[in-house]
């Protein structure tokens, strides 16, 4: 009974190919974040929205694009897809701002490029 | 620019020894504190959170973390770990108007021997 999904679990794709990864939640929060995660760099933030209308960039949001299709979903693009995006990628979750900003993690989307 | 550091980056512990993990970060306002969890395979979990009042924070599965105001510090213990405690654990930082973005340590990779 997840609250947050993320689909694929796995991909492996090569270089230069379009590669979107999706995330779904049915916490009914508002905030919706994409990370990836490297070895020895913990987790870096790539773009993050508030609501539906509201989308900002993170700290490394190159080569990344996003879209908020509704509040439950966040979906991450790689446009061109290069070797130095293979990461693991996270999707979370946040209710609005407030004291509570704990975020909900999903399961993760391991991404290899070729 | 905030930024936040683990300083132990891989520790071996042997079952039943005790645990303290660094986090320092550097905001000179208000914060509210995170140590996430991250077991193998897994995606993040909560393990205790600071957000006001008491410093020492308990969380789950008999983990503490005190904060330290002056030290800018957040460290995390344990007094007896245990073989399924081996995971990596993330310290994050949320400062208070920076509208709800967690900024992550590197990560602590922590290998407990039964």
């Amino acid at each position: 009974d997840a609250d947050v999904t993320q689909t694929p679990r796995n991909r492996i794709t090569k270089t230069g190919k379009r590669i979107m990864l999706e995330c779904s939640q049915t916490k009914g929060h508002d905030r919706m974040y994409w990370y990836r995660q490297d070895p020895g760099l913990g987790l870096r933030l790539i773009y993050y929205s508030f609501d539906v209308k509201d989308i900002n960039k993170g700290e490394i949001s190159d080569g990344y694009s996003v879209s908020r299709q509704a509040q439950a979903k966040f979906s991450l693009s790689l446009e061109s897809a290069i070797p130095n995006q293979t990461a693991l990628y996270f999707c979370a979750t946040s209710p609005r701002a407030g004291e509570y900003n704990e975020q909900f993690f999903g399961p993760g989307t391991r991404l290899t490029v070729l | 620019a905030q930024s936040v550091s683990q300083h132990n980056h891989h520790v071996i512990l042997s079952e039943a020894a005790s645990l303290e993990l660094g986090c320092n970060y550097s905001y000179g306002g208000t914060v509210n504190l995170f140590w996430y969890v991250q077991y193998p395979g897994q995606h993040l979990q909560l393990l205790l959170k600071y957000f006001s009042g008491d410093p020492l924070v308990k969380g789950i599965k008999g983990f503490e973390a005190e904060f330290i105001k002056s030290k800018f510090s957040f460290n995390l213990r344990k007094p007896s770990v245990q073989w399924s405690d081996t995971a990596e654990y993330f310290c994050a930082v949320n400062a208070k108007g920076n509208t709800g973005k967690l900024i992550f340590g590197q990560g602590t990779t922590l290998q407990v021997k039964p």
